[in-house]
């Protein structure tokens, strides 16, 4: 157990819908860090957060958002879903701006 | 363009064995390069990390060999065992622009047989 937890396990939706994940990083870890896993793409960085400020970007698109709250949980925002959007969907937290990441359970996204 | 390549796709070695996967990177800014195991259903899992100041560096059973000047590592498993049939991913980072993002391999499946 990383100490990362994700919600929900699993999340069945239809296209076009919106749907949101959350992350609970580890005790004391001010990153925050979202994956996307897909069988054609890979494990592949979307966004990072730190202390509630964006860090850095990765090939998200414009239809999903993300944030970082005080309490230093995250949540990832996806809309208008697509049948491609279906994926596991991973949540990494590290101490500092850098530095080891740990993951957690990850969320998996079925978009019918 | 920032890529790791990792081989083989695929792995089959036995009980004791010792499988052994390479990765090699285009950037010379990475600074940083962990290992993940994965297991069917679970979230990647830190196995152990290196960074290009040391060529070898050893947790246990697991092993990286690094080569900067070829821009290559690798993972050693000694001892390998069936609890080690897992998904393996290597990566890469550095801190450019302020923030740390992981580029992944397309990770290796290895199978440990009795």
């Amino acid at each position: 157990d990383s100490g990362v937890t994700q919600t929900p396990k699993h999340l069945i939706t239809a296209t076009g819908q919106r749907v949101t994940l959350r992350c609970s990083p580890r005790s004391g870890d001010l990153s925050v860090y979202w994956y996307q896993q897909s069988l054609d793409q890979g494990l592949q960085f979307l966004i990072q957060y730190y202390n509630g400020e964006e860090r850095a970007k990765g090939n998200i698109l414009e239809r999903f958002s993300a944030q970082q709250f005080p309490d230093l949980h995250s949540e990832l925002n996806l809309s208008s879903l697509e049948l491609g959007d279906s994926a596991l969907y991973f949540c990494a937290s590290s101490g500092m701006i850098a530095g080891p990441q740990y993951f957690g359970p990850g969320t998996r996204l079925t978009v019918l | 363009q920032q890529q790791v390549k990792q081989s083989p796709q695929s792995l089959i070695v036995q009980k004791g064995g010792i499988p052994i996967i390479n990765c090699a990177y285009e950037n010379t800014a990475f600074d940083y390069f962990p290992w993940y195991q994965q297991f069917p259903g679970k979230g990647p899992a830190l196995l152990i990390a290196i960074r290009p100041d040391v060529s070898e560096k050893k947790e246990g059973r697991f092993t990286i060999s690094f080569n900067k000047s070829a821009k290559q590592f690798s993972l050693h498993i000694m001892d390998s065992q069936p609890g080690d049939s897992a998904t393996y991913f290597c990566a890469a980072s550095n801190d450019e622009g302020g923030g740390n993002k992981l580029t992944f391999g397309t990770g290796t499946q290895l199978k440990v047989e009795l």
